[in-house]
């Protein structure tokens, strides 16, 4: 079955880094783009980035972009966020989520999250 | 961006009602429109893509159908499960966006 398994989250201060992490498993990897989407406490679900099934390509949301950086690991079947700069504003649970789509990105699995608190 | 809007943003309803959802865009995005429930504490989870086409194990109590701007979730007999959030999300152009969701309560 397909499984997603984000980590790598945790408290940072402002201005630092961090890189999350979303395993796969149960699918072949290498065949589908992949999306972070995240939560802020209490709040609703914001599309971060999307890559596609070879790396090649890269779509950011505005908030993300220049500071955030998605890739991808075939060989390991790992999905990357490296998260620079980082604002409280970026507090968020962080989902990775499999998109099926063929000419357009449709999402059907999710990760189980993994939570990113920004605060000095 | 393309804008999403849910109405309502919360309701309340019984088990065994019929519930209807509202997601409006700001622009056409044709059938590109999916949606998701989520539970408190858990990720979301995907019922609905192309407006109107259940994911793989959904329960056929759920249903989509709208096309353009204008779309709607129908739980047909609201069941103790069917108490979450759900999410709109257009996927016709990047970046993706969600509404705000709407809260199903008892």
């Amino acid at each position: 079955q397909v499984q997603l398994v984000e980590s790598g989250g945790g408290m940072v201060q402002p201005g630092r880094s961090l890189r999350l992490s979303c395993a796969a498993s149960g699918f072949t990897f290498s065949s589908y783009a992949m999306h972070w989407v995240r939560q802020a406490p209490g709040k609703g679900l914001e599309w971060v980035a999307v890559i596609s099934y070879h790396g090649n390509n890269q779509y950011y949301a505005d908030s993300a972009k220049g500071r955030f950086t998605i890739s991808r690991d075939n060989s390991k079947n790992t999905l990357y966020l490296q998260m620079n700069s980082l604002r409280a504003e970026d507090t968020a649970v962080y989902y990775c989520a499999r998109d099926f789509g063929t000419s357009v990105p449709e999402i059907d699995y999710w990760g189980q999250g993994t939570l990113v608190t920004v605060s000095s | 961006d393309i804008q999403m809007t849910q109405s309502p943003s919360s309701l309340s309803a019984s088990v065994g009602d019929r519930v209807t959802i509202s997601c409006r865009a700001s622009q056409d995005i044709s059938n590109y429109l999916a949606w998701f429930q989520q539970k408190p504490g858990k990720a979301p989870k995907s019922l609905i893509y192309g407006a109107s086409s259940l994911q793989s194990g959904v329960p056929s109590k759920f249903s989509g159908s709208g096309s353009g701007t204008d779309f709607t979730l129908t739980i047909s007999s609201l069941q103790p499960e069917d108490f979450a959030t759900y999410y709109c999300q257009q996927y016709n152009s990047y970046p993706l966006t969600f509404g705000g969701g709407t809260k199903v309560e008892i």
